[in-house]
């Protein structure tokens, strides 16, 4: 069955990057469209972006929109996703997430276990 | 973007009771809405999609109803495993961007 697998917690400092990858295992890369969301402790889930396939590009929340680059290694079927500008507020757990069972991405049934980024100085 | 509000904020019931979430959007989603369930430090779980169809191997006991702005997930008997935060979802058709809604802690009363 599908498996996604992220990359270990980070440490970062106010106005550095971060970069988080999710390992595809199950299906190829190609066969989904991957999305991040993201949670704040005690906090609710805050969609990041993800792949539309109807017209083959990555779409962002206006939110992130200038700072989050999301990306795909199809040939190690790795998804990345990379914060840049990194402020205290950006202190979150990080999921990639995506939808097989559900026509048209419209839910995500398989997510990752999580990268909790820490934005410190 | 649609904003989803959940109500309540937190609910306390008991084993056995019926729960009863409810989520509201702010322009139609048509029937393009999911509920999730999260237990602390885990990821969320898929539960509801297309606002009535269960995920795969999710109990009969849970049930989505609703369409256009009002959505409700009913818990028929709660079970002790059920004491969760659960996530209205929905995707918007263009551009096709998603939002979740607060959350609704349920906690044993």
């Amino acid at each position: 069955q599908v498996q996604l697998v992220q990359s270990g917690a980070e440490v970062k400092k106010p106005g550095a990057s971060v970069k988080v990858s999710c390992k595809v295992s199950g299906y190829t890369l190609t066969e989904l469209s991957m999305h991040w969301v993201r949670q704040a402790p005690g906090k609710g889930l805050e969609w990041m972006g993800g792949f539309d396939p109807e017209d083959g590009e990555t779409i962002y929340a206006q939110k992130f929109q200038g700072r989050v680059t999301m990306t795909e290694d199809t040939s190690t079927d790795t998804a990345y996703m990379e914060l840049s500008s990194l402020r205290s507020e950006d202190t979150a757990v990080y999921y990639c997430a995506t939808g097989i069972a559900v026509a048209g991405n419209r839910a995500f049934d398989i997510w990752g276990q999580g990268t909790m980024v820490t934005v410190s100085s | 973007e649609i904003v989803l509000t959940q109500s309540p904020a937190t609910l306390s019931l008991s084993p056995g009771e019926r729960a009863t979430l409810s989520c509201r959007a702010s322009q139609s989603v048509s029937s393009y809405l999911a509920w999730y369930q999260q237990k602390p430090g885990q990821a969320p779980r898929l539960l509801i999609y297309d606002a009535s169809n269960r995920a795969t191997g999710i109990p009969a006991r849970f049930s989505g109803s609703g369409s256009g702005t009002d959505f409700t997930l009913t818990i028929s008997s709660l079970e002790p495993e059920d004491f969760a935060v659960y996530y209205c979802q929905q995707r918007s058709n263009w551009p096709p961007l998603y939002t979740f809604g607060q959350g609704t802690k349920l906690e044993i009363k």
